[in-house]
């Protein structure tokens, strides 16, 4: 089946501070979602991006289909934005969601 | 209620009871899902409903038995489960399709003891 690979697993940030986590797959997907995990396991969507580029306020995500990854970029990181970030794309069997390992992602004030 | 709900929220149980989850989608969806989400292993896929059929079975062990009565409910019934059972389990729910996007709920946080 397909993998989904995160990196970097751990990542400790400034308030203030610009990142980007990024997203590999290794076969070609007919869907891919972000999400954000918070402290009491809820996960929230973010962005569903098979293709292209969207933004929604400080984030944004990129997914070069072609080139089998995707990328979160967080500017101006807020200390709420702290918890697990997720990459999970649709596997060829009927709408299954193959998740990645994750990126925990802890913002200091 | 909007969204994807999930009860109970926390839930102990031994391992000779039988309990049940309930999640309710409100988003006029038409697939549902259940997934497992360890501590030392990725969110995993369990089960996948549409229009209340199961599609997918992602071979998981008998002592786990989902229901899904209609579009808007899924239930996922439990007995003699093993401490290794203990997890968040979360249920999603999407338009029917292919390349639709999925949202889950809240989940469960199950202990066995």
């Amino acid at each position: 089946g397909i993998q989904v690979e995160q990196s970097p697993p751990d990542l400790i940030l400034q308030e203030g501070a610009n990142s980007t986590l990024r997203c590999n797959f290794s076969d070609s997907v007919n869907n891919l979602q972000w999400f954000h995990q918070n402290p009491w396991g809820q996960l929230i969507n973010l962005f569903y991006i098979p293709s292209g580029t969207k933004q929604n306020g400080r984030l944004s995500a990129t997914t070069v289909a072609t080139e089998r990854y995707s990328l979160l970029y967080i500017s101006s990181s807020q200390t709420t934005d702290s918890g697990v970030y997720f990459c999970a794309v649709g596997d060829t069997g009927f709408q299954k969601l193959v998740f990645g390992t994750g990126t925990r992602l802890l913002v200091s004030p | 209620e909007t969204g994807v709900t999930q009860t109970p929220r926390h839930l102990v149980m031994g391992m000779t009871n039988k309990k049940s989850l309930k999640c309710e989608q409100h988003l006029g969806h038409n697939a549902m899902y259940w997934y497992k989400q360890s501590a030392k292993k990725p969110l995993e896929l369990m089960f996948v409903y549409s229009l209340e059929e199961r599609v997918e079975n992602n071979s998981v062990p008998s002592r786990f038995s989902p229901e899904c009565p209609n579009s808007s409910h899924l239930f996922l019934h439990l007995h003699t489960l093993q401490p290794e059972d203990s997890a968040l389990y979360l249920c999603a729910s999407s338009p029917m399709g292919r390349n639709n996007e999925q949202f889950f709920g809240p989940g469960t946080r199950l202990t066995v003891l």
